[in-house]
């Protein structure tokens, strides 16, 4: 099993550009997530999507988009990248919102926004 | 604000050695306490959790104490590897209807010198 799967690995963009960061599980979890990570910052959540069909804001949600494709699918969006979105970027899933329930990461998307 | 301080941002220990890392919350409604190892270049990965009705979690040589009157967790390694060589990151939740955020420490950065 592939398990959470992250493209692209990197991506390098001048500012204005937009792009979307695709990320697919194999686990049939009902949960899906985006994150991202900066030195000395910790693992903050952008977007959100508790089951098929919803999204919602997490901590750090200006200046992203999601689309919750299906169950397997959910997909980041940068309108309008700007240079404080240089990051790695995370996508994570689990079973669903349960007391105790495991967070399953990606591997990472490296965005350098110039 | 912050409300999972965790400290400190980088630790170096001797292989065998004891490494320890700490953090404190502010919020007394979290209530599953998860610790994640991250290997440069890939997802983090859950390594052991605690829930507050118990002061110890043991899983083989990684051990989580809890302190609810004080509000702070700790991880503890012991017999130290260098293959523990990883960034942790301490985390903590508020279980219940719609809450989905895992509130992240900044991390720490270990390194287990031979």
């Amino acid at each position: 099993n592939a398990g959470v799967t992250q493209t692209p690995k990197f991506q390098v963009l001048k500012t204005g550009q937009s792009m979307t960061l695709q990320c697919a599980q194999d686990m049939n979890h009902n949960s899906m997530y985006w994150y991202r990570q900066d030195p000395g910052m910790g693992l903050r959540l952008i977007y959100y999507s508790a089951s098929e069909g919803t999204t919602d804001k997490g901590e750090v949600p200006n200046g992203y988009n999601v689309s919750r494709l299906n169950k397997r699918e959910f997909s980041l969006r940068l309108e309008s990248a700007a240079p404080s979105q240089t990051s790695v970027y995370f996508c994570a899933s689990s079973e669903g919102h349960r007391r105790g329930e495991k967070l399953f990461f990606g591997s990472g998307t490296q965005l350098s926004v110039l | 604000q912050q409300q999972v301080k965790q400290s400190p941002q980088s630790l170096i220990v001797q292989k065998g050695g004891i490494s320890i890392i700490n953090c404190a919350y502010e919020n007394t409604a979290f209530d599953y306490f998860p610790w994640y190892q991250q290997f440069p270049g890939k997802g983090p990965a859950l390594l052991i959790a605690i829930r507050p009705d118990v002061s110890e979690k043991k899983e083989g040589r990684f051990t989580i104490s809890f302190n609810k009157s004080a509000k702070q967790f700790s991880l503890h390694i012991m017999d130290s590897q260098p293959g523990d060589s990883a960034t942790y990151f301490c985390a903590a939740r508020i279980t219940g209807a719609g809450s989905y955020q895992l509130t992240f420490g900044k991390g720490t950065k270990l390194s287990v010198i031979p």
